[in-house]
């Protein structure tokens, strides 16, 4: 049973479109990140989110943190082909180990 | 700072080798974890240190695997034998502590043993 659950696992869009990917859980958490994957290179940071309800803007990314700390939303305005890459969702299930959420792949055509 | 630093970068042997990736940390930064990413089970984390200490090796997948970190500045994993199943991306990332701190992810070594 995987921890994290992230939909959809792949998404295909046009640049300027906009777009949503979920990270979902049954446990709470006490915080979750969210990183972005470019192909050929590990991971980078996007965000870390805490409290329930928290929203977050980062340029065109809207990260929102659910009011139970068991899910996540990231909403990406107006695609453009450089958002293309994994999307993956992150937490310390307190203490006890680092879990990756399986990711969505993201394509944004020009 | 240069980043986190792996090598190889790249490695192919074949099945029974051993087989050795290399990690430098960066520098003052407390923690340090072991991936593993393929398409199938996405990113496992496999072990993480806290200050050279093993703290959490319960993703390491059987004895072949082991993990090193002798100083604050390099760790090692080590595959002995090797098998097929092994092949994969293995990801080193550092962060000042465990937890939710920002980790640091290095390019990774793509290890295909055939």
């Amino acid at each position: 049973t995987q921890l994290l659950e992230q939909s959809p696992q792949f998404l295909s869009i046009q640049e300027g479109e906009n777009l949503t990917v979920y990270c979902n859980s049954s446990s709470v958490f006490s915080s979750l990140q969210w990183y972005r994957q470019e192909p050929g290179e590990g991971p980078v940071l996007l965000v870390t989110v805490v409290t329930g309800g928290e929203v977050k803007k980062l340029k065109r990314l809207t990260f929102q943190f659910g009011d139970a700390r068991k899910d996540s939303s990231l909403h990406i305005t107006a695609a453009q082909p450089g958002d293309t890459g994994l999307y993956l969702c992150a937490v310390d299930n307190y203490g006890q180990n680092f879990v990756f959420g399986p990711g969505t792949r993201l394509s944004v055509l020009p | 700072d240069a980043g986190v630093i792996q090598s190889p970068r790249h490695e192919v042997t074949e099945m029974g080798q051993e087989v050795t990736l290399r990690c430098k940390p960066i520098s003052g930064h407390n923690s340090l974890f072991w991936y593993r990413q393929t398409m199938m089970r996405g990113l496992e984390l496999l072990i993480y240190f806290n200050n050279n200490v093993p703290i959490d090796d319960s993703g390491m997948p059987e004895d072949r695997f082991s993990a090193k970190m002798p100083n604050a500045s390099f760790s090692t994993l080590k595959i002995q034998p090797s098998e097929p199943r092994d092949s994969a991306v293995y990801f080193c990332a550092s962060s000042v502590l465990a937890g939710l701190y920002e980790q640091y992810f290095g390019p990774g070594t793509r290890l295909t043993v055939t």
